[in-house]
């Protein structure tokens, strides 16, 4: 298994702005991915964070408004730019371990957009 | 891409036994996975399953149909503690995951 950790665990911000979450992993990982959970709402996958190299990002998501990094194998941050009150959400991180390639999650940056 | 369709929320009573259906759609598939979410709190993992089957961990199983496309999630000896979302993950290429809705358990006295 792999503990993650993940800051801020909440913020509240002004639109416009931009908030960098980072995610840090215990061990060294495989994989590593950003999602977002509107409230009352499941998990959707905004992008792979690649070492070294540019995310990869899901439909609807681009780097321009989340540029994702990811220096090491247990390090990545997301950016959330020019935030609008629709940016407000849960960021969460996750990484695999290989194996079978069991997600872990962080327990998530509650965002709140003004 | 993949389409991962379960109930939006379901009731039980304490001690009894509930079971969650997931059923998926994918273009390609690296396994099936369960994550029990609290409010408030990250998803915890439950299980994983890439073959046919059921797999078993204590009060928890899971079984997969791979032909049918159908999963579920049974959960035994209900506890007010399981009251949380369970949401049902297929992996696809990648192994990225895509979540269903999420179930919203209900456990009652």
């Amino acid at each position: 298994s792999a503990v993650i950790s993940q800051k801020p665990s909440r913020d509240i911000c002004q639109r416009g702005t931009s908030l960098t979450i980072q995610c840090q992993v215990d061990s060294q990982v495989t994989m590593m991915f950003w999602y977002r959970q509107q409230p009352g709402q499941s998990l959707t996958l905004i992008a792979t964070a690649n070492q070294g190299s540019e995310a990869t990002y899901e439909s609807g998501f681009v780097i321009d408004k989340f540029p994702i990094s990811r220096p090491n194998l247990t390090f990545s941050t997301l950016t959330v730019s020019n935030m609008s009150p629709e940016d407000s959400s849960i960021y969460l991180c996750s990484a695999t371990t290989g194996g079978p390639n069991i997600q872990y999650f962080g327990a998530g940056t509650r965002l709140s957009v003004l | 891409g993949q389409n991962i369709d379960q109930p939006t929320e379901m009731t039980a009573t304490e001690g009894a036994i509930v079971q969650i259906n997931c059923t998926y759609q994918t273009s390609g598939f690296n396994g099936l996975f369960w994550y029990q979410q609290h409010a408030g709190e990250a998803p915890t993992f439950l299980s994983y399953n890439v073959l046919d089957g059921l797999e078993e961990k204590g009060r928890f199983s899971s079984f997969l149909s791979r032909s049918k496309g159908y999963s579920y999630l049974l959960l035994k000896e209900l506890q007010m503690k399981d009251s949380a979302s369970y949401l049902c993950g297929g992996a696809g290429g990648g192994n990225k995951l895509t979540f269903g809705t999420g179930t919203q358990l209900k456990v009652e006295l």
